[in-house]
């Protein structure tokens, strides 16, 4: 079985600080990890995906996160946030058999304070 | 090219109703998935089909949930006799071939009255 941690709901940064969003995850087969961001009344949208390759994953906007199997997390980190970070995000695993439907944390809402 | 689209976008319907949910994936996506996302549960996987394969049906909550998909493209959810526990946003997704990643749509919020 597999299943994911988000620590916190929620997280309020100020405008141009270090975003961290923290992703821990459980998974008895090599898993594949993403980060999903959903605006307000949207889809989800993919940042960014860990499928075996590199550790250090770069995505979409700024944000990267990294596999680190010792620790079983894939945290989320964007070096400085902009407002228009402001979203909630949601980290996901599926199998590396591929056809198995994703997983997903139950989410941290991204507030960014100017 | 256009991306995953759902129809409607919102639904509000009484109590004991039936409802039917239309997602068309990407075209040449092979993988469909419905998820529901509701404020208690979060995301939850509902069911998923791959080409002509039988769909994984492990997710559905309960026997009044179906769903089927038509010619490996246009998939309809139908929750029959509708229950206020079924208010939520249900998502559809696609996917090339099950092994990359997933497309969503954006979703059908369910309101039931």
């Amino acid at each position: 079985a597999q299943s994911v941690t988000q620590l916190g709901s929620h997280v309020s940064v100020s405008e141009g600080a270090l975003v961290l969003l923290r992703c821990n995850y459980s998974s008895s087969v090599p898993p594949y990890l993403f980060w999903y961001v959903q605006y307000p009344n949207q889809g989800l949208q993919l940042l960014l995906k860990y499928t075996s390759a590199a550790t250090l994953v770069k995505g979409i906007n700024g944000f990267e996160a990294e596999f680190k199997k010792s620790e079983t997390s894939f945290h989320l980190t964007k070096p400085s946030a902009h407002m228009s970070d402001a979203a909630e995000y949601f980290c996901a695993v599926s199998g590396s058999s591929g056809n198995t439907p994703l997983v997903f944390g139950k989410g941290t809402r991204l507030s960014v304070i100017a | 090219g256009a991306g995953v689209s759902q129809s409607p976008s919102n639904k509000v319907t009484e109590k004991g109703k039936d409802v039917e949910l239309r997602c068309d994936p990407i075209s040449g996506h092979t993988a469909l998935y419905w998820y529901r996302q509701s404020l208690g549960q979060g995301l939850e996987f509902l069911i998923y089909f791959q080409g002509n394969s039988a769909p994984d049906k492990s997710g559905l909550p309960s026997d009044r949930f179906s769903a089927e998909r038509t010619g490996g493209s246009v998939s309809t959810l139908t929750i029959q006799r509708t229950q206020q526990e079924d208010s939520a946003v249900y998502l559809c997704a696609s996917s090339l071939d099950g092994l990359n990643e997933q497309f969503f749509g954006p979703g059908t919020r369910l309101t039931v009255l």
